[in-house]
């Protein structure tokens, strides 16, 4: 079946420091991918997509190439801020329009 | 626009008692709304797929029994623990799918449930 496997965390970086979050998938067909990310006490806000191949997703300086040929959907941003602490959750809709999310990976930036 | 709220955003209760959380669609018709649990410092589970009208598809392993599921309109959606005991304490998601956007879902705050 369709699964996302996501780096496993915590991610500790200083502030200002590059961000990279590996993310690949299992599916059939040509899913849509996601990142969400989760502040603490929260609910998930969609960071940002892509539905098809070559695609670039990118909102608030990060960004994620959709990969059909390594099936993955890294989550890479050149400069982290304290703000960006919080949990990252990588998704993929396959088409049932079900999500199959990976186990998500906490970011922590210090100052 | 988009915009998913629930109600409540945090519920206490007994052992033994029912709670009800909503899941409304604020400014758009959701001809799907999704029901997840999250336990601490885990991913999400889906609980189960609601359609308005129909009856809800639950997730293997999902008591439907013990988690009641409506979806009155295009913009609600109830989930009901019923018989809530402490294993059920947990942070409850929902999600609405825009009618015409095939792929997106679209996340409410979250409902955090603990059971005494």
């Amino acid at each position: 079946g369709d699964s996302v496997t996501q780096m496993e965390g915590p991610v500790t970086l200083s502030e200002e420091a590059f961000l990279t979050i590996n993310c690949t998938y299992t599916a059939t067909g040509y899913p849509s991918l996601f990142w969400y990310v989760q502040y603490p006490g929260e609910g998930l806000q969609l960071l940002l997509k892509a539905t098809k191949a070559d695609d670039k997703g990118s909102n608030k300086g990060f960004e994620a190439t959709y990969r059909k040929e390594t099936t993955s959907f890294h989550l890479e941003k050149g400069s982290v801020q304290v703000s960006d602490s919080a949990v990252y959750f990588c998704a993929l809709d396959s088409g049932t329009y079900k999500y199959i999310f990976g186990t998500g990976t906490r970011l922590k930036v210090l100052a | 626009g988009a915009v998913v709220s629930q109600h409540p955003s945090r519920v206490i209760c007994k052992s033994g008692t029912s709670v009800k959380i909503e899941c409304r669609s604020l400014d758009f018709q959701a001809t799907t709304m999704f029901w997840y649990r999250q336990f601490p410092k885990q991913s999400l589970m889906l609980m189960a797929t609601s359609n308005e009208g129909s009856k809800a598809t639950y997730e293997q392993g999902v008591e439907k029994d013990k988690f009641l599921i409506n979806h009155a309109s295009l913009t609600l959606s109830t989930l009901t623990v019923t018989s809530a005991h402490p294993e059920d304490s947990s942070f409850y998601i929902c999600s609405a799918r825009v009618r015409l956007s095939y792929n997106e879902q679209f996340f409410g705050p979250g409902t955090r449930l603990t059971v005494l």
